[in-house]
């Protein structure tokens, strides 16, 4: 267990719809970032916010947002949903956003399987 | 921009042989390197890590990785292959001083053969 809660595990849902992932880090680590799994795209970074702010942005498509609450937990909204979307998507912790990763690891939760029909 | 290629999206090795999962990266910095796997239904767990100390890593249950810059390699070994060691595994490069995110190659499959 690495200590990274995804609610929910799965989630089915129909295109157009708008669905919300959650994500809870190890107690204590600051950091949080988002990736989606796909079959074609592989792992991709999609976000990470660091104690709330947003610190780096990838492959994140203009209907998905994101967010880090105070009290560290994120969260990642899809909305307009496509069948193509359909994809794993994980959260990571790590203690810190510091420039360098040396001192440092991400521990991946389990993620959430979305699957849009 | 940071990078890396796995060189084979498919391996099958017969239990009790040795392991080697080859990965290349690219980077404009001295990057940290990782090994993660992730079991069928799983997340990703870390193997090991790279952080620019010795460039042989030893990670969990007898993997380890030899760091090459000269190759800009980072090939993954274990001496004797698990059936329990079926699983996917990714090499992952983060350049860090800026850009911290984590970015991952497409993936090895590792089959072990009975």
């Amino acid at each position: 267990d690495s200590g990274v809660t995804q609610t929910p595990k799965h989630l089915i849902t129909a295109t157009g719809q708008r669905v919300t992932l959650r994500c809870s880090p190890r107690s204590g680590d600051l950091s949080v970032y988002w990736y989606q799994q796909s079959l074609d795209q592989g792992l991709q970074f999609l976000i990470q916010y660091y104690n709330g702010e947003e610190r780096a942005k990838g492959n994140i498509l203009e209907r998905f947002s994101a967010q880090q609450f105070p009290d560290l937990h994120s969260e990642l909204n899809l909305s307009s949903l496509e069948l193509g979307d359909s994809a794993l998507y994980f959260c990571a912790s790590s203690p810190s956003g510091l420039m360098n990763w040396r001192n440092t690891e991400a521990f991946f939760g389990q993620g959430t399987r979305l699957t849009v029909v | 921009a940071q990078s890396v290629t796995q060189l084979d999206s498919h391996v099958s090795v017969s239990e009790g042989t040795p392991v080697l999962l080859r990965c290349n990266y690219s980077s404009s910095y001295s990057p940290s390197l990782f090994w993660y796997v992730q079991h069928p239904n799983k997340g990703l767990q870390l193997l090991l890590k790279y952080t620019s100390a010795a460039t042989l890593v030893k990670g969990i249950n007898g993997f380890e990785a030899e760091f090459k810059k000269s190759e800009t390699s980072f090939h993954l070994t274990k001496p004797s292959a698990h059936m329990s060691d079926a699983a996917e595994y990714f090499c992952v490069v983060s350049e860090g001083f800026g850009n911290e995110k984590l970015t991952f190659g497409t993936g090895t499959r590792l089959t072990i053969i009975p």
